[in-house]
């Protein structure tokens, strides 16, 4: 499976937007990008995916760049129950079913 | 609706013990998923089935670890005998089986061996 980048880290205030990026310069032409994001002490939670064109739903936006080799996922108005591990995932079209977790980054949102 | 369902909840038990983790997978959901979860390694895939029929065994630790899924709604992960270094957090997972769908998962059995 293709590689993903993320950073360790980040903080963001409470009620304001939120950028987390994923860099994926291996990406293959059929690989889907997905995003799971890990709240303490539960499983991880499906949050978002896209495979060329920007993507909405009621959780959160994913902003994928036009060469594919870099993602971005947007929380438009962070909460403190956003507060967990984000977590970006290739995953190609074909007979490939299982996700593999990389370390993720955590999200600490600041009251 | 109710979501994948597993039990327990926490293990405790010493070292040699057999343990046993249940997992009921959402209806309808033809794919199910073991991972592992800890500090060292963070989250890893144990074993997939589809259809019932396991898939991808590749991330089994060793021949202490077994799984099964007899039907549709129900599977176990089995750890005989048990060892310290098997602690960690045990999720299950079920999705409708298509590449692209997305993984619904447990909250997960935290084990401790002692």
């Amino acid at each position: 499976d293709a590689k993903t980048t993320q950073p360790n880290s980040m903080e963001s205030n409470e009620e304001e937007p939120v950028h987390l990026p994923c860099n994926h310069s291996t990406i293959s032409g059929t690989d889907y990008i997905h995003w799971y994001r890990q709240l303490p002490s539960q499983g991880p939670e499906y949050v978002i995916h896209g495979l060329t064109s920007n993507v909405n739903n009621r959780m959160a936006s994913l902003a994928i760049a036009e060469d594919r080799k870099s993602s971005t996922l947007i929380l438009h108005r962070a909460t403190l129950r956003d507060a967990a591990v984000y977590y970006c995932i290739l995953r190609g079209v074909f007979g490939n079913e299982k996700l593999t977790f990389g370390t993720g980054t955590r999200l600490t949102i600041i009251p | 609706d109710a979501g994948v369902i597993q039990s327990p909840r926490h293990e405790v038990t010493e070292m040699g013990q057999e343990v046993t983790l249940r997992c009921k997978p959402i209806s309808g959901h033809n794919s199910l998923f073991w991972y592992r979860q800890t500090m060292m390694r963070g989250l890893e895939l144990l074993i997939y089935f589809n259809n019932n029929v396991p898939i991808d065994d590749s991330g089994m630790p060793e021949d202490r670890f077994s799984a099964k899924m007899p039907n549709a709604s129900f599977s176990t992960l089995k750890i005989q005998p048990s060892e310290p270094r098997d602690s960690a957090v045990y999720f299950c997972a079920s999705s409708l089986g298509a590449d692209y769908q997305p993984q619904h998962f447990g909250d997960g059995t935290r084990l401790s061996i002692l």
